[in-house]
Formats: C-alpha cells, sequence, structure tokens
C-alpha cells in the first residue's frame, strides 16, 4: 500500500526565510504526488503537482516542488516565508491509474515576525 | 473559492442519530470524492463516484453510504452516530476520466459534524 510520511508536524520559521516542508512516498512505481494547504476553517487548496513531466515543479504563491526519484521525495520550498503562508501543507499522493489521494499527516507552518 | 459548495457548514447532533452532507461539485465535473479528516486518522479517502456509478471504496463504514444523483450533486449519509465520527468531511470534485489520471481535486470548504 502507498504511503506518505511527512517529517515534522510543526515547522516554524522566520518571516523571508526559507521554507522547506518535507514528504517522502512510498512506491515501487513513482506515483502522483501532490501538495495541498489548508487555512483555518477552510478546505484544502491545490499549491502544485507532478505527474511525471519536468521533476521541478513551480506552484502557486511562490512555492515549488522537486521530484527526487532516488531519495523518494517531494519536499516544498518557499525562498522567503511570508506571514500569510501560516497554514496547514498535506503531501498527497495517488497511484497512477487509481482513485483516491492518500494524505500524509499534515505539517503546520508557523511564521515568526 | 474552489466551486465545491457543501451544506451544512456545521452539524452538532446525538450518538445514534443520522445525518446527511450534501455536496455540490464544481461545474462540468463528474467525480466525486469524500474524505474525513480527524485528529487520530488525519486525511481519509471514503469513497468516490463518477457519473451516478461508485468508483472507488476506501476506509468507509458500514454505517456511512454515499450516492451521486443525476444532477451530480453527492450526499454522504452517516448512521447510528458515534462519538468517534466527530470530523470535518471533505467533498472533492475533480473533471474527467474514472481512472482519475492527473486530475485535480477540488475541495469543498467540509462540513464539520459533531456528535455528543
Amino acid at each position: 500500500a502507498q504511503s506518505v510520511t511527512q517529517l515534522g508536524s510543526h515547522v516554524s520559521v522566520s518571516e523571508g526565510a526559507l521554507v522547506l516542508l518535507r514528504c517522502n512516498y512510498s512506491s515501487s512505481v513513482p506515483p502522483y504526488l501532490f501538495w495541498y494547504v489548508q487555512y483555518p476553517n477552510q478546505g484544502l487548496q491545490l499549491l502544485l503537482k507532478y505527474t511525471s513531466a519536468a521533476t521541478l515543479v513551480k506552484g502557486i504563491n511562490g512555492f515549488e516542488a522537486e521530484f527526487k526519484k532516488s531519495e523518494t521525495s517531494f519536499h516544498l520550498t518557499k525562498p522567503s516565508a511570508h506571514m500569510s503562508d501560516a497554514a496547514e501543507y498535506f503531501c498527497a499522493v495517488r497511484r497512477v491509474g487509481a482513485q483516491k489521494l492518500v494524505f500524509g499527516q499534515g505539517t503546520r507552518l508557523t511564521i515568526n515576525p | 473559492d474552489s466551486g465545491v459548495t457543501q451544506t451544512p457548514k456545521h452539524l452538532i447532533t446525538a450518538t445514534g442519530q443520522r445525518v446527511t452532507l450534501r455536496c455540490s461539485p464544481r461545474s462540468g465535473d463528474l467525480s466525486v470524492y469524500w474524505y474525513q479528516q480527524s485528529l487520530d486518522q488525519g486525511l481519509q479517502f471514503l469513497i468516490q463516484y463518477y457519473n451516478g456509478e461508485e468508483r472507488a471504496k476506501g476506509n468507509i463504514l458500514e454505517r456511512f453510504s454515499a450516492q451521486q444523483f443525476p444532477d451530480l450533486h453527492s450526499e454522504l449519509n452517516l448512521s447510528s452516530l458515534e462519538l468517534g465520527d466527530s470530523a470535518l468531511y471533505f467533498c472533492a470534485s475533480s473533471a474527467s476520466t474514472p481512472g482519475g489520471g492527473t486530475d485535480t481535486q477540488y475541495f469543498g470548504p467540509g462540513t464539520r459534524l459533531t456528535v455528543l
């Protein structure tokens, strides 16, 4: 069965600092990979997705993620954190040909002024 | 705004009761997915419908059922409710192929269910 591991349930960075949220997946075949963001009392919004095209994926709000098959990773980064980035971030995987998204446990990002 | 609507936003009920959650997908989307988000289980896939037919089932309890109507809206029915069913229930929709492919799932704002 596929699984997703997000390292760090809480990450805290200073405003203007680099944001790095880690995601590793387990799959024998590279799946489709997604990052979603959830703001308080809201639904999930897609940040970006990897669908076996370019390994470096650019998303909304200045975020990007790099698919590394050798490391089975899909870490999310943003060069300079903004206060509005404070939210919970979910990495998700979908096996090719499957329907459901399998989510990681989420990482709560806090931005310090 | 994702274009997916869910009603009600909040629901408070008692153990043993039955509730119905409603979801309207984005215009043109044929697939509807239901997910449950709880503190202990995280985000879990429950069930998917495509154009009125059940396509995939996840960790959905037998007390729960869903359907998708001809107008493509979907309802999730939860019965014999237990305290542990308290959670945020999300509906998502996607555009096209029943196999999912690279489709993006767009999530609604969720229904927060509290079972007392």
